[in-house]
């Protein structure tokens, strides 16, 4: 069946480190992943997204990679800011877009 | 401000009550999505329309759910006789329907069920 999942339910990092969240999917035949950011009393905001034939994509300080081996996605966040705490969620296709959404891993950045 | 849009943001109403919940989606966006999440864990698919046809639902979408989008932009979610359990965050949300084309998410109505 489909399931998406997080490995970490909380990652407590410094400031200007780099963060990592990873994530793991069940269907190998997912095309399309994405990942959100949702900070309190919010919805959930886009931050990247992957198609299955690419194995990386960047954005403005965050990476995206996609290991369809080992079925494995994670995001990565370079010098992370207080700003950027807050619960990720990583997703997959489900079809028409109905997405699949996995737990979340709560970010938490020090000063 | 053009980001989908959700009224009300918090609902408290006592069990058996009826409630309705309205998501306006981006102006140009064909297809609307609706969501539930409770504390905790990510959303969890309900339904979606392609302009005003309902085209999915979910299991969790029991008879005592129904959803509309009549003229295929806003769209609402009516839960009748609510339960206890129905309490938790209904999210919408908005696509151009472009095959691997984000969803936006609104700011969600947070459902307290008494």
């Amino acid at each position: 069946g489909e399931s998406v999942g997080l490995h970490l339910p909380t990652l407590s990092v410094q400031e200007g480190d780099n963060s990592i969240i990873n994530c793991a999917y069940s269907n190998s035949a997912s095309d399309y992943f994405i990942w959100y950011k949702q900070e309190s009393g919010k919805g959930p905001q886009f931050i990247i997204d992957i198609r299955s034939n690419m194995d990386k994509r960047q954005g403005q300080r965050v990476t995206v990679l996609l290991n369809k081996t080992v079925k494995h996605l994670s995001l990565q966040i370079a010098a992370t800011q207080p700003g950027d705490s807050a619960v990720y969620f990583c997703a997959e296709n489900g079809g028409f877009q109905k997405l699949v959404f996995g737990t979340g891993t709560r970010l938490l950045v020090s000063p | 401000d053009t980001g989908v849009s959700q009224n009300p943001r918090h609902k408290i109403t006592k069990r058996g009550q009826n409630v309705t919940f309205r998501c306006d989606p981006i102006s140009e966006h064909n297809r609307l999505y609706w969501y539930r999440q409770t504390l905790g864990q990510g959303p969890e698919f309900l339904t979606y329309f392609q302009n005003e046809a309902q085209l999915e639902k979910s299991r969790l979408l029991s008879d005592r759910f129904s959803a509309e989008r009549p003229k295929g932009s806003f769209s609402t979610l009516e839960i009748q006789r609510t339960e206890q359990g129905d309490s938790a965050m209904y999210l919408c949300a908005s696509s151009l329907g472009t095959v691997g084309e984000k969803l936006f998410f609104g700011s969600g109505t947070q459902l307290s069920v008494l």
